[in-house]
């Protein structure tokens, strides 16, 4: 089974700094690879597919990069509304599996 | 605009059996895969199962396969999951989800179903 791990667990943050979050593939997943939000007490929501493309809706300031087995979400300045858990995701092949998620909290 | 309205969830004891629906509407459902997520309280997220557009082709996780069966009929443009033989460790809140047009990330997601397998 293809194991992502994401990095940090918990990113501490000032409003207005930028955030940068990891996800490791432990093989290549081209770029098959989405990025999720989620907040307390709501339903995760699609942020990022193919590893860099933002979903309808997502604001400018989230980006994501890498190919491979190597990806980035940037939040360029972190907004109130911003603070949440983060998952990725790779659907490169079955089974579909998720990092353990890094929550962004207010610093 | 996309909705998945979930159903089904409670509290079943250890062995029992569960199924859970999905209403979908604001999209062309049979031309769309759909899948299961599951959620367990306070933890991250785990891909539970997929279904072709069809319905012909269904993928599982390891730890579901041969208890739990997902189907959908695209007549009623609802998505099911018949759980059997439950176990206290599928526990979890269950969303059903749009997959992405011919790749299988999490376009939109239901408000969730909570599945509680307890004696």
């Amino acid at each position: 089974e293809l194991v992502m791990t994401q990095s940090p667990a918990t990113l501490s943050v000032s409003p207005g700094e930028r955030a940068t979050l990891s996800c490791r593939a432990s093989q290549s997943v081209s770029s098959n690879l989405a990025w999720y939000q989620q907040k307390p007490g709501q339903t995760p929501r699609l942020l990022i597919y193919g590893a860099s493309t933002r979903a309808t809706g997502i604001p400018a300031r989230f980006s994501g990069s890498g190919s491979g087995t190597d990806f980035t979400l940037t939040i360029s300045s972190l907004q109130s509304e911003d603070f949440a858990v983060y998952y990725c995701q790779h659907y490169n092949r079955w089974p579909l599996t998720f990092g353990g998620g890094t929550k962004v909290e207010t610093k | 605009e996309v909705q998945l309205l979930e159903s089904g969830g409670g509290l079943i004891q250890p062995g029992g059996s569960l199924r859970l629906s999905c209403a979908a509407s604001g999209f062309t459902f049979s031309s769309s895969a759909m899948s299961w997520v599951r959620q367990t309280p306070g933890e991250g997220l785990e891909w539970v199962s997929t279904i072709s557009e069809g319905g012909d082709t269904t993928f599982y996780t390891d730890s579901v396969k041969g208890r739990f069966t997902i189907s959908r009929d695209n007549s009623k443009n609802t998505l099911y999951l018949q759980m059997n033989s439950l176990r206290a460790e599928d526990t979890a809140v269950y969303y059903c989800a749009k997959d992405g047009y011919n790749f299988n990330y999490f376009h939109y997601w239901g408000q969730g179903t909570l599945v509680t397998v307890s004696s």
